[in-house]
C-alpha cells in the first residue's frame, strides 16, 4: 500500500535561518506531488506541484522553493525564513488523472520566531 | 473560471441530529468533486468523491454527499452526527482547465457537534 511521510512534525526556527522540509512517498511510482500551506487553521494555499523529477511549478511568488531530486521525494526549502513563513505545511501526492484523490501527509507546524 | 464555495464558516449541530455541510461549484465540463476532513494538527483525509454515475455518493465514517447538477452543489451529509465528527471539512473540485489535475479547495467549514 502507498504511504506518505512528512517530517519534521513541528519546527521552530529563527528569522533568517534556512528551512528544509522533506516529504517521501512509498509504494507507488511517478506520483504527482504537492506542497500546500495552511494559515490560521483554515484555507489551503497551493505552493508548488511536481509531475516528475526536476519538474516544479510554482503557484505563488514567495520566499520558498521546492525540489524533486528523486521520483518519490519532494523538498520544500528556504534560504532565509521570514515571520510570514509561519504556518502548517502539508505535502500530498496523487496519481495522474482527474478521478484520483489526494493523500496528504500529517503536516509540519512551522513557527518562525 | 473554475471555483468552489463553502458558504458557511461554521456549522453547529446537536449529537444525533442530521448534519449538512454545503458546497457549490463552478466548472466547465464535467465536475470531479471531493470531500476531505481535517482534524486538529493533522493532514486532510479523503472522505468521498463524485466522478460519474449515481448522484448519491457514500464515503467513510458514515458520510455521504449528494451531487446536484442543476444546482451545481455537492453537499456533505450524515444522518446522525457524532461528537467525534467535529472537524474542518473541505470541498474540492479538480481544476480541469489547467490540465494539471490540481484541486481547487473551498475555504473550509468547521463542524461542531454538541453533546
Amino acid at each position: 500500500s502507498q504511504t506518505i511521510h512528512q517530517w519534521p512534525a513541528t519546527l521552530v526556527q529563527p528569522v533568517g535561518s534556512p528551512l528544509s522540509l522533506e516529504c517521501t512517498v512509498e509504494g507507488t511510482s511517478n506520483p504527482n506531488l504537492y506542497w500546500y500551506r495552511q494559515a490560521a487553521g483554515r484555507g489551503l494555499q497551493l505552493l508548488f506541484y511536481s509531475v516528475g523529477i526536476g519538474q516544479i511549478s510554482s503557484e505563488v511568488p514567495q520566499n520558498l522553493s521546492a525540489s524533486r531530486p528523486q521520483d518519490r521525494q519532494f523538498i520544500l526549502s528556504s534560504k532565509k525564513l521570514l515571520l510570514s513563513d509561519s504556518g502548517f505545511y502539508l505535502c500530498a501526492w496523487s496519481m495522474t488523472g482527474p478521478s484520483y484523490g489526494y493523500t496528504f501527509g500529517s503536516g509540519t507546524r512551522l513557527t518562525v520566531v | 473560471a473554475q471555483s468552489v464555495a463553502q458558504p458557511e464558516d461554521q456549522v453547529n449541530v446537536a449529537e444525533g441530529n442530521p448534519l449538512t455541510v454545503k458546497c457549490t461549484y463552478s466548472v466547465s465540463g464535467n465536475p470531479y468533486l471531493f470531500w476531505y476532513v481535517q482534524y486538529p494538527n493533522r493532514g486532510l483525509q479523503f472522505l468521498l468523491k463524485y466522478i460519474t454515475g449515481d448522484n448519491l455518493v457514500k464515503g467513510s465514517y458514515g458520510f455521504e454527499a449528494e451531487f446536484n447538477k442543476s444546482q451545481t452543489s455537492f453537499h456533505l451529509k450524515k444522518p446522525s452526527a457524532l461528537v467525534s465528527d467535529s472537524a474542518l471539512y473541505f470541498c474540492a473540485v479538480r481544476d480541469m482547465a489547467s490540465g494539471t489535475y490540481k484541486y481547487i479547495f473551498g475555504t473550509g467549514t468547521r463542524l461542531k457537534v454538541l453533546a
